[in-house]
């Protein structure tokens, strides 16, 4: 399965400024999701990133909070623009796998807290 | 968009146990899976499940899962303290890669 690295792992930021969170894949994928996860919930789906075209952005989630960038198969970006305290969330990336067999694999998250 | 709810919300057990862990959904299903989440840390794939299979094992732990009453159920037999995590299942639709997941199980196993 795909290994991600996932950046930053945490932060801290200061409200109305914008944080940029990195994901690289070791592999070539087609499809890479950005979640959300609000503190004590469930994963909630932000976005699909396809390279070569726009993200899909799922309802409630806009492109101009949430701008996602897919410059090739194994490199991606979200960032959180102008963000209030209600952004604070765990924010992962993940990948499906090329085998049906096997479940997606997650980047280790990235901690935000909007002071 | 939450796919359905997990049930229990939050389970505590003694060493030795099994848990069992109980996963509604809405729509038609590829297949379904779960994954486990240690303390907000990246989530680990533990079981997929296809829509045409009924059951199936891995180590100490079985899923089941009932496509006409779209639940499926997890089962960790003889449970240890290392089990304590949340629990979440994620459903993978026939058009589309996303994952939708559900509300999550948080477990506790006490020694």
């Amino acid at each position: 399965s795909a290994v991600i690295s996932q950046k930053p792992s945490r932060d801290i930021c200061q409200r109305g400024t914008s944080l940029t969170i990195q994901c690289q894949v070791d592999s070539q994928v087609t499809m890479m999701f950005w979640y959300r996860q609000q503190p004590g919930q469930s994963l909630t789906l932000i976005a699909t990133a396809n390279q070569g075209s726009e993200a899909t952005y799922e309802s409630g989630f806009v492109i101009d909070k949430f701008p996602i960038s897919r410059p090739n198969l194994t490199f991606s970006t979200l960032t959180v623009s102008n963000m209030s305290p209600e952004d604070s969330s765990i924010y992962l990336c993940s990948v499906g796998s090329h085998r049906g067999s096997e479940g997606y694999t997650f980047g280790s998250g990235t901690r935000l807290t909007v002071v | 968009s939450q796919q359905g709810e997990e049930d229990p919300q939050a389970l505590s057990i003694q060493e030795g146990e099994n848990a069992t862990m109980n996963c509604s959904y809405k729509t038609s299903i590829n297949n379904l899976q779960w994954y486990r989440q240690n303390s907000g840390r990246g989530l680990v794939h533990l079981i997929l499940i296809r829509s045409n299979e009924r059951e199936k094992h891995s180590g100490r732990l079985r899923v089941t899962l009932d496509t006409s009453k779209k639940s499926s159920s997890l089962l960790i037999t003889a449970s240890r303290a290392a089990d304590t995590a949340s629990y979440f299942c994620a459903t993978k639709g026939n058009q589309g890669g996303k994952l939708i997941f559900g509300q999550g199980t948080e477990l506790s196993v006490k020694p």
